[in-house]
């Protein structure tokens, strides 16, 4: 079955960078795009970014864009997620997902906590 | 950008009533909306795909209409596992933009 696996939970001070991964199985990984999407305590969800597991294309949020890098690894079925710059408005749990083209965003991973804090 | 507007915000129901939840989009994006359910805790989970697709092993309960720049989300027979928030997405052209939410409550 389809699966993400993210990894686990940072804490990070102000200024810091993070990276985040998303391991992919179940499926030929080349064949998807996918997203993140990050929810800060309490509030809704906000779509970070973008990337295709195919040719490398990715998409950023205006918000996030010079300060977030999406990239995959074909080779370990791995999407990685870097941030940088990091605040205390970064705090939250981010999730990665697949996102078929022109289809629904339809599996997620289970989140990661990012707590940025001096 | 095109923004989706989701309202309202909180809502309380009783046990057994029908629920509707609607979205609107800044610009036409045909049927390119699709509702998820989130619990605390966990990630969302996909309901309804192009508007009005239900997935797999979603109650026929949950609903959903709409084209072009008015959707909506309805639950019929509001049960106590139901209690969500619930958001509506566009899934095509970026930015994938999310609507605010609509926290769904048992009266």
């Amino acid at each position: 079955q389809v699966q993400l696996l993210q990894s686990g939970p940072e804490v990070k001070k102000p200024g810091a960078s993070v990276r985040l991964s998303c391991k992919v199985s179940g499926l030929i990984f080349t064949s998807y795009g996918f997203i993140w999407v990050r929810q800060a305590p309490g509030q809704g969800l906000e779509w970070v970014g973008w990337i295709s597991a195919n040719n490398g294309d990715r998409h950023y949020a205006q918000k996030f864009q010079g300060r977030v890098t999406l990239t995959t690894d074909t080779s370990t079925s791995t999407v990685y997620m870097d941030l940088r710059s990091l605040t205390s408005d970064d705090t939250a749990v981010y999730y990665c997902a697949r996102k078929p083209k022109d289809l629904a965003t339809d599996y997620w991973g289970q989140g990661t906590l990012v707590t940025v804090s001096s | 950008d095109i923004q989706m507007t989701q309202s309202p915000s909180s809502l309380s129901a009783s046990l057994g009533d029908r629920v509707t939840i609607t979205c609107r989009a800044s610009q036409d994006i045909a049927n390119y909306v699709a509702w998820y359910q989130q619990k605390p805790g966990k990630p969302p989970k996909l309901l309804i795909s192009v508007a009005a697709i239900l997935q797999s092993g979603v109650p026929s309960r949950f609903s959903g209409s709409g084209s072009g720049t008015d959707f909506s989300l309805t639950i019929s027979n509001l049960q106590p596992e139901d209690v969500a928030t619930y958001y509506c997405q566009k899934f095509t052209g970026v930015p994938l933009t999310f609507g605010g939410g609509t926290k769904v409550e048992i009266k």
